[in-house]
């Protein structure tokens, strides 16, 4: 079983609406999260990270961490055609030196 | 942005041939990453490094060595490649723990 867990497998989205992506990982030696989306025929570039309990705001995008139930969440507002992209969620994990573990992914349409 | 460039970007090759896929990173980042991304297994990390020299086991190693012989280079060696290793690969770096991960474009291996 993966040690990270993303929801749902692929998510359709009208312009202008909300996207609402989830992540839980299965270890609670994670340390750090980060979000990450990839473009077609693109390496995965970064797009926020998030280690403490709460709310983090970079534009149109929010993220979500408790760490207590190790869940984060991402939700982009306005959701551009644009987004549409796959998105990862990964997680740092001190094991010599530190490995960056990565979920699934969650493939986001924006349809105009 | 740095930068991270992997060669090939395409190779094909028989089953138990040998295949060196080579990434190098001009940014002084520390860390540097081989994955490999499949549908519906999304990136999975099969070796990595925090400096020259050093080596560190991910979580699909079987099949495939690495070396790390400069801070800026670090390889990926299939010395006998079954068809299951066709993949994209992709390698990355990051300064140090719990930073972000830059990405290269990404090396399509087909094994035939």
């Amino acid at each position: 079983q993966q040690k990270v867990q993303q929801s749902p497998e692929s998510l359709s989205v009208p312009e202008g609406g909300m996207a609402s992506l989830n992540c839980t990982s299965s270890d609670r030696n994670f340390q750090y999260f980060w979000w990450y989306r990839q473009h077609s025929g693109e390496g995965p570039k970064a797009l926020m990270s998030i280690f403490s309990d709460g709310d983090k705001k970079e534009g149109r995008f929010t993220a979500h961490l408790n760490k207590a139930s190790l869940h984060v969440s991402l939700h982009i507002r306005d959701s551009q055609p644009s987004d549409s992209a796959l998105y990862f969620c990964a997680v740092s994990e001190p094991s010599g030196g530190y490995k960056v573990v990565f979920g699934s992914g969650t493939r986001l349409l924006v349809s105009p | 942005e740095a930068a991270v460039t992997q060669s090939p970007r395409n190779k094909v090759t028989v089953t138990g041939g040998n295949v060196t896929l080579s990434c190098r990173q001009t940014n002084s980042h520390n860390y540097m990453y081989w994955y490999r991304q499949d549908t519906g297994h999304g990136l999975r990390l099969i070796h990595y490094s925090y400096g020259a020299g050093n080596l560190q086991i991910g979580d699909v190693p079987d099949g495939y060595k690495a070396t790390r012989t400069t801070q800026e280079d670090f390889f990926l060696l299939l010395e006998l490649a079954s068809p299951s290793q066709t993949s994209l690969y992709f390698c990355a770096s990051s300064v140090g723990q719990n930073e972000r991960l830059f990405f290269g474009h990404g090396t399509k291996l087909s094994v035939l």
